[in-house]
This record gives structure tokens, C-alpha cells and sequence, in this order.
């Protein structure tokens, strides 16, 4: 069944360092990949999406995931967390014939002054 | 443009009550998707609606159920409500829908059920 792994549900790290948040698909076909991210009390954001255009993708706030088929991945990197950054973030495939997204379980990233 | 716009943004129901939430998509986009967000199983698709037909669903009970009017804003109704329905109802709007186009997502209605 497809399914999307997001290793890690808390990623802590310190203003001004990298951000890397990793995602896995297991969608055999072209995948539909997605990232969100999501304040508290709030819906979910679209930071960027994959297109095959490209694999290295450029989304909004700095942040950037690049495409590895031979890895099945889609991590999330930002070179410099800032504080604001602070949120959950959801890894997304939308590939299947279900007319659904699947999402990751989530990682919540914590930015430390 | 205006967003997703889903009403009402916090509801407390007591268990047995059934409820309706409400979703303004996009202006121009015919798909309206709806998940459920809870802290224990993440977000789950519930159904699809395109143009006034439900396109897909998911592996919910018959109590959930939803439309969508020619306006293209849906509704989403939960009967014979349960302690378990607590959660975080999320609206999804698209151009095309079915998961290969972009979804922008509405703040959510936070249900609590007691």
C-alpha cells in the first residue's frame, strides 16, 4: 500500500543551523510529492511541491527538497532555521488513483534561540 | 484572492449530536476534499467532492458523510456523534482535485466531542 515516512517526529535544532527533515514514499509510480507545514490552531501551508520538472525544488520561506528516485526521498532542508520556523511539518504523496493525499505522521521541528 | 474558508472554527458537541461543518473553496476550483486530524492517527482522507459528485472516500463509517453545492462549497455532516470524532476537521481546495494538483488547505473546525 502507498505510504509516506517522515523518520523523526521531533527535529530540534539551534537558530542559524540546517534544517533537514526527512521524507520516504513508497509510491511505485511517478509520485506527487508534497510538503506543509502546519502552526498551532492553524491548517496546513503548501511549502512546495515536486514536479518532475526538477529535482531540487525551491518552496516558500527559504526552503528547498530535493527529489532522490534511487532513494524514494524527499527531504526538507533550509540552511538557516529561524526562529519562526518553529512548526510541524507534513510530507505528502499524491500519486495514487485514490483522488487523496497520503500523509507522513509529521515532524515537529523545535528552533532553539 | 481569498483562501479556504471553513466555518465554524470551534464546536462542542455531546455525544449522540450530529453536526455540520461548512468549506468555501477557492473561487474557481471544483474540488473540496475533507481529512480528519487527530494527535493518534495523523490526517486521514475522508472523501473527495468534483462538480457536485463525490469522487472518492475513504475508510470511514456511513456517519460521515458530505456534499458539495454547484457553488461549489461543500458540507460535511457527522451523526450519532462519538467521543473519537474529537478532532481537527481540515477542508482542502483544488483546481482539478485527485491529488496530483496542488490542495490549499482552510484553518480547520476544531470538534469536541463530550
Amino acid at each position: 500500500a502507498q505510504s509516506v515516512t517522515q523518520l523523526g517526529s521531533h527535529v530540534s535544532v539551534s537558530e542559524g543551523a540546517l534544517v533537514l527533515l526527512r521524507c520516504n514514499y513508497s509510491s511505485s509510480v511517478p509520485p506527487y510529492l508534497f510538503w506543509y507545514v502546519q502552526y498551532p490552531n492553524q491548517g496546513l501551508q503548501l511549502l512546495l511541491k515536486y514536479t518532475s520538472a526538477a529535482t531540487l525544488v525551491k518552496g516558500i520561506n527559504g526552503f528547498e527538497a530535493e527529489f532522490k528516485k534511487s532513494e524514494t526521498s524527499f527531504h526538507l532542508t533550509k540552511p538557516s532555521a529561524h526562529m519562526s520556523d518553529a512548526a510541524e511539518y507534513f510530507c505528502a504523496d499524491g500519486s495514487g488513483n485514490t483522488g487523496k493525499l497520503i500523509f507522513g505522521q509529521g515532524t515537529t521541528l523545535q528552533v532553539k534561540p | 484572492k481569498a483562501g479556504v474558508t471553513q466555518t465554524p472554527r470551534y464546536l462542542i458537541k455531546t455525544r449522540g449530536q450530529q453536526v455540520t461543518l461548512s468549506c468555501s473553496p477557492i473561487s474557481g476550483h471544483r474540488s473540496v476534499s475533507w481529512y480528519q486530524q487527530t494527535p493518534g492517527q495523523g490526517l486521514q482522507f475522508l472523501f473527495e467532492y468534483f462538480s457536485e459528485t463525490q469522487r472518492n472516500k475513504g475508510n470511514f463509517p456511513g456517519r460521515f458523510s458530505g456534499r458539495q453545492f454547484s457553488n461549489s462549497r461543500s458540507e460535511m455532516n457527522v451523526s450519532t456523534l462519538e467521543l473519537g470524532d474529537s478532532a481537527l476537521y481540515l477542508c482542502a481546495s483544488s483546481l482539478e482535485g485527485g491529488g496530483h494538483t496542488e490542495a490549499f488547505f482552510g484553518q480547520g473546525t476544531r470538534l469536541t466531542v463530550v
